[in-house]
């Protein structure tokens, strides 16, 4: 069964930073590519980041202006997000999700909740 | 870059169909995907590549692609499908997954 469970959400005063991290079991992590999403409250999916299987391919989304990392780590089948300067519109639940081809995720965590305030 | 238009609300009685819409430039030519999410729960995956279904998903789900329209069809509605509906592809310009702004199906 896949299972991916996320982790490292809390709270945040602006300009802080933190470190997302998804556990991945259930399947052969190192031959998927993996993506973050985020839900501000109330609001509809925002794509955040995506990384190949390998790692050599990166892609963010433009919101995000250089501030977040996405990284993984093939022999501890584990996924992760390093989110630096963050904002109170950065405020919402983060998902790891499972991607395809063109396709942004088959399976997907439980999701982790971010809260920047002060 | 793609943007991808939603209707905010689909209203429909049980028992009857709702159809949900995704439109955008030239959709037809790319490969549609549909997620579910109930208030409080993760997205699920309901239809992948315009129209296959993961399994596990009712065959009540199904996905049609044509031109500037994308529509994930639900047939016999019920309370269970109340929740919202977003569709997403792969912009291969910007390489950047986009999303509709979603749909929230309403069952009267």
């Amino acid at each position: 069964e896949v299972q991916l469970v996320e982790s490292g959400g809390g709270l945040v005063k602006p300009g802080g930073s933190l470190r997302l991290s998804c556990a991945a079991s259930g399947f052969t992590f190192s031959s998927y590519g993996m993506n973050w999403v985020r839900q501000a409250p109330g609001k509809g999916l925002e794509w955040v980041s995506f990384i190949s299987a390998s790692g050599t391919y990166i892609y963010h989304a433009d919101s995000l202006k250089g501030r977040f990392t996405i990284s993984r780590d093939n022999a501890k089948n584990s996924l992760y997000l390093q989110m630096n300067s963050l904002r109170a519109e950065d405020t919402g639940v983060y998902y790891c999700a499972r991607a395809g081809w063109e396709l942004l995720g088959d399976f997907w965590g439980q999701g982790t909740l971010v809260t920047v305030s002060s | 870059s793609d943007v991808l238009t939603q209707p905010p609300s689909v209203s429909v009685a049980p028992g009857q169909t709702a159809r949900i819409t995704c439109g955008g430039d030239i959709i037809g030519s790319k490969s549609v995907h549909w997620y579910q999410q109930k208030p409080g729960q993760a997205p699920l995956l309901v239809i992948y590549d315009d129209s296959d279904r993961p399994s596990g998903i009712p065959d009540r789900f199904s996905g049609s692609n044509s031109g500037n329209t994308a529509t994930l069809t639900i047939s016999w509605v019920g309370a269970g499908d109340e929740a919202d509906y977003y569709c997403q592809l792969w912009d291969s310009y910007t390489n950047h997954y986009v999303f509709g702004a979603g749909t929230k199906v309403i069952v009267l």
